[in-house]
């Protein structure tokens, strides 16, 4: 089955810890996508990457850091340097920026 | 900012009754797209609209997009209780998408 997969579903994380969340695609996209969700907002970017080794900070990008060694694979990492980090994380893809974003199942990062 | 407003930020309707949200914005862009939410979960792309085009159609699902308004509207016909759901506009930018705060659709059996 082709999608986008984020691990794990759930993540509890205590103060000053740093946390990797997972996001692997089958989908062949060249462009994957970070956001952040917090209760009854939309979705804000936090880092993107349009091509392997190569990424770009969005809007909230501080506290926050990404890698793209594979074309497949976008792992994000909340540092301690991340004031408020308990949200709703997504991971997207897509095959450029103007077409369609295929979007994980998302993880649910509470800090402790 | 890019992200522009969407309206109204909750709607509560009948099943089979229509459901209308709006968008706007505030800069050129190249389309913009509807995507779905379910409580806890990932987005789901629902329609692409081209900044050329005006109205797109799939389904129940119909989208308007007024250039010169900046401006567009989703209108779901016949509604569900499974349409229930946050739904999103989000507008292309340079380089990427950029979302709005959502409509809460709740859709009453």
């Amino acid at each position: 089955d082709g999608g986008i997969t984020q691990s794990p579903k759930y993540l509890f994380r205590k103060e000053g810890q740093n946390v990797t969340l997972s996001c692997e695609q089958n989908l062949n996209h060249d462009a994957m996508y970070w956001y952040r969700q917090d209760p009854g907002q939309g979705l804000r970017l936090i880092y993107y990457s349009q091509i392997v080794n190569d990424f770009q900070k969005g809007d909230i990008a501080e506290g926050y850091s990404v890698s793209r060694e594979k074309k497949e694979s976008f792992p994000l990492t909340v540092t301690s340097a991340q004031k408020n980090p308990t949200a709703f994380y997504l991971c997207a893809s897509s095959i450029d920026y103007v077409k369609e974003q295929f979007f994980g199942p998302g993880t649910r990062l509470t800090v402790l | 900012s890019q992200q522009g407003e969407e309206d109204p930020q909750a709607l509560s309707i009948q099943e089979g009754e229509n459901a209308t949200m709006n968008c706007s914005y505030k800069t050129s862009i190249n389309n913009l797209q509807w995507y779905r939410q379910n409580s806890g979960r990932g987005l789901v792309h629902l329609i692409l609209i081209r900044s050329n085009e005006r109205e797109k159609h799939s389904g129940r699902l119909r989208v308007t997009l007024d250039t010169s308004k900046k401006s567009s509207s989703l209108l779901i016909t016949a509604s569900r209780a499974a349409d229930t759901a946050s739904y999103f506009c989000a507008k292309s930018g340079a380089n990427n998408l950029f979302f709005g705060t959502g409509t809460r659709l709740t859709v009453i059996p």
